[in-house]
């Protein structure tokens, strides 16, 4: 199975800050790799897809790049609806996994 | 605008089987070739993948629970099931379906709301 590591786990940020989550996965998985955004109580949404692909209706600050096994999402200037959890997963062997979660706190 | 919707019992006995369907609405199921998944959450917790049931009827599952688990697909319903069975207080989680989309990312782009399933005697 291939592992997943998301970095930091948590982080506090101030309105308008730039914002990296990065994701590492123990072997190579091209650009297969998602990002989702996870508000508390509610079901995962769809940030990110194929490493850098932006999903319809997503804002433009949000941004990822990377390939192989090393990953980043970016939100360029955070906003109030951005604090959440974010989750890095990959879907290039079964089993799919996800990283950890980074969560996203108010500074 | 695709809709999932989970259902099914939110409190199973220890040893029992958990069921769950997902009902799809706003679009066929059988439509394109998208898959559908199930995935899981225990309170507090990251998220798990459980199984796909691919647009062919054929099926993938976590090796961790492959040998309790079984998904299934009613495409005249337009649904798909979800039953663990043997299930202990570790099956505790919110559990969610979602549809796969295909492609590089085989991304997950709808999802249910999720239903919480309690394990308990």
């Amino acid at each position: 199975d291939i592992q997943m590591t998301q970095s930091p786990s948590s982080l506090s940020a101030s309105l308008g800050d730039r914002v990296t989550i990065t994701c590492r996965t123990s072997q190579r998985v091209g650009n297969s790799l998602n990002w989702y955004q996870q508000k508390l109580g509610k079901a995962p949404k769809l940030l990110i897809y194929a490493a850098s692909s932006l999903q319809s209706g997503v804002p433009s600050r949000f941004s990822g790049s990377g390939s192989g096994t090393d990953f980043s999402l970016t939100i360029s200037s955070l906003q109030p609806e951005d604090f959440a959890t974010y989750y890095c997963q990959q879907t290039y062997t079964i089993p799919p996994s996800f990283g950890q979660g980074t969560t996203v706190e108010i500074k | 605008q695709l809709q999932l919707q989970e259902s099914g019992s939110g409190l199973v006995k220890p040893s029992q089987t958990l069921s769950l369907t997902c009902a799809v609405s706003g679009g066929s199921i059988n439509s394109g070739h998208y898959s559908w998944t199930w995935i899981r959450q225990p309170p507090g917790k990251g998220l798990e993948w459980i199984g796909y049931v691919y647009h062919s009827g054929n099926t993938d599952y976590n090796p961790s629970l492959k040998s309790r688990v079984t998904i299934s697909v009613d495409w005249s319903k337009n649904q798909f099931s979800l039953r663990l069975s043997s299930v202990t207080a570790a099956d505790t989680a919110v559990y969610y379906c979602a549809r796969v989309f295909p492609g590089g990312g085989s991304q997950l782009d709808y999802w249910g709301q999720g239903t919480l399933v309690t394990v308990s005697s």
